[in-house]
């Protein structure tokens, strides 16, 4: 099956540092990759779609220059998270969606997840 | 824009129980709809997905769920539940609007008691 990796699994860092999260998708290339941020006994709330070669569209209210997304190749997308604050503790999901040739056949695999804590 | 809605938030049932978890979600188009699980300490995984034709699909574990379109619902259902099944399910949805991300209900945490 298709499978996604992320990168570090678990990171605490120092308020005012920039933390990185790397997202693979270790089978199959795509061209699509979402990040998703999960509140404690919450759902995920998308936070931008990453698209290889361009700008990542960012969902209303989250900040494109705090949190950086790059997709550089078709199996890996990054988010940067800059001068990190507590309320960035949170836990961030990413997604790769294998294309399935038709819109209604995609499919998104999600990664295992990055617990930032920002002390 | 689509929104999902998950009416019971913690469930606890007994071993070999039956299980349906509610979903219900709003758009007026063409959905894909999916359940995910997500295990203690693991990731999302995708326990099924309806995109068109039969509307009871069938996933993987033993579970169902049916596509009802004049309810706007796609409920999660299994005969009988075993104690591994204890896990957080989310419904999500991705409407035909170009838009390719998924809109997650709040999800529904299991408890399996053996």
């Amino acid at each position: 099956g298709a499978v996604v990796s992320q990168h570090p699994s678990r990171v605490i860092c120092k308020s005012g540092t920039s933390v990185k999260i790397e997202c693979r998708s270790l089978d199959f290339q795509a061209t699509t990759m979402f990040w998703y941020r999960q509140f404690p006994k919450k759902s995920l709330m998308l936070m931008a779609t990453s698209n290889e070669g361009s700008k990542a569209t960012y969902e209303q209210g989250v900040e494109k220059d705090k949190f950086l997304i790059n997709h550089a190749s078709l199996t890996l997308s990054t988010l940067t998270v800059t001068s990190a604050h507590p309320e960035d503790s949170s836990f961030y999901i990413c997604s790769a969606l294998l294309a399935g040739g038709s819109f209604s056949t995609d499919t998104q695999y999600f990664g295992p997840g990055t617990r930032l804590t920002v002390l | 824009a689509q929104s999902v809605s998950q009416h019971n938030h913690h469930v606890i049932l007994s071993e070999a129980a039956s299980l349906e978890l509610g979903c219900n979600y709003s758009y007026g188009g063409t959905v894909n709809l999916f359940w995910y699980v997500q295990y203690p300490g693991q990731h999302l995984q995708l326990l099924l997905k309806y995109f068109s034709g039969d509307p009871l699909v069938k996933g993987i574990k033993g579970f169902e769920a049916e596509f009802i379109k004049s309810k706007f619902s796609f409920n999660l259902r299994k005969p009988s539940v075993q104690w591994s099944d204890t896990a957080e399910y989310f419904c999500a949805v991705n409407a035909y609007t170009g838009r390719r991300a998924l809109t997650f209900g709040s999800g529904t945490r299991l408890q399996v008691q053996p």
